[in-house]
């Protein structure tokens, strides 16, 4: 079965930490794996995309692994800020208009 | 938002009503899609659209109809609504279909309460 798992549900931490996500997929074939920020109330936002041939990707503070082997990625945050409270979206794509989306991380950031 | 709209934002409304979505893109991507999504689940896909006049089903299109007579607009129906079918509704539109490594834009989400 195609899925994407995410941990942990929700983490705090408090602002100036870093943290890391972590998103086990077990989904073929692998096309890219994705990561989304949400606000509440907000659609998702693109932070990075990889493909099967990448095993980092930055976006600023956000670094992004992938370990094709083990169909593991991970999230890493540095220095977080208040306004990186937010869900972290997990996405494999299978190909064309395959997309399988993880239920999110939920984080928030204490001041 | 990436240029896209959707409307109504907040929609409450009755069981066995009928309800459309819209979603409105500036972008001239010609993929567009519906998800819905529920607490203690991801992003689903109900309908998905490759162009003008095509579109296909996705995981979880029992009870939703789309049209695409424009590239900029996507309609979602719910023919006749039930309370299984209360949820969040984002629209997303991307250049290409998924398998490449193109970014899939999401709009702002429709909040549909069906009593």
């Amino acid at each position: 079965k195609n899925q994407v798992e995410q941990s942990p549900q929700s983490l705090i931490i408090l602002e100036g930490k870093n943290c890391t996500l972590q998103c086990n997929y077990t989904v073929s074939p692998f096309s890219n794996l994705r990561w989304y920020k949400q606000d509440t109330g907000r659609g998702p936002v693109s932070l990075t995309i990889m493909t099967f041939s990448e095993n980092t990707k930055s976006n600023g503070r956000y670094t992004a692994t992938l370990d094709a082997d083990t169909k593991q990625s991970s999230l890493h945050i540095t220095a977080s800020q208040l306004s990186d409270s937010a869900s972290y979206i997990c996405v494999v794509s299978r190909g064309t208009y395959k997309y399988i989306f993880g239920t999110g991380t939920r984080l928030k950031v204490l001041a | 938002d990436a240029g896209i709209t959707q409307s109504p934002r907040h929609k409450v409304t009755e069981t066995g009503t009928p309800v459309t979505l819209r979603c409105h893109q500036t972008e001239n991507h010609r993929y567009m899609y519906w998800y819905r999504q529920d607490p203690g689940h991801g992003l689903r896909l109900i309908h998905y659209s490759y162009g003008v006049k095509d579109t296909d089903k996705g995981e979880v299109s029992d009870g939703y109809s789309v049209s695409r007579s424009k590239t900029e607009d996507f309609l979602l129906t719910l023919e006749s609504a039930t309370s299984s079918q209360t949820s969040v509704y984002f629209c997303a539109i991307s250049e290409s279909s998924g398998g490449g490594a193109d970014t899939q834009y999401f709009g702002p989400g429709t909040r549909l309460t069906v009593l």
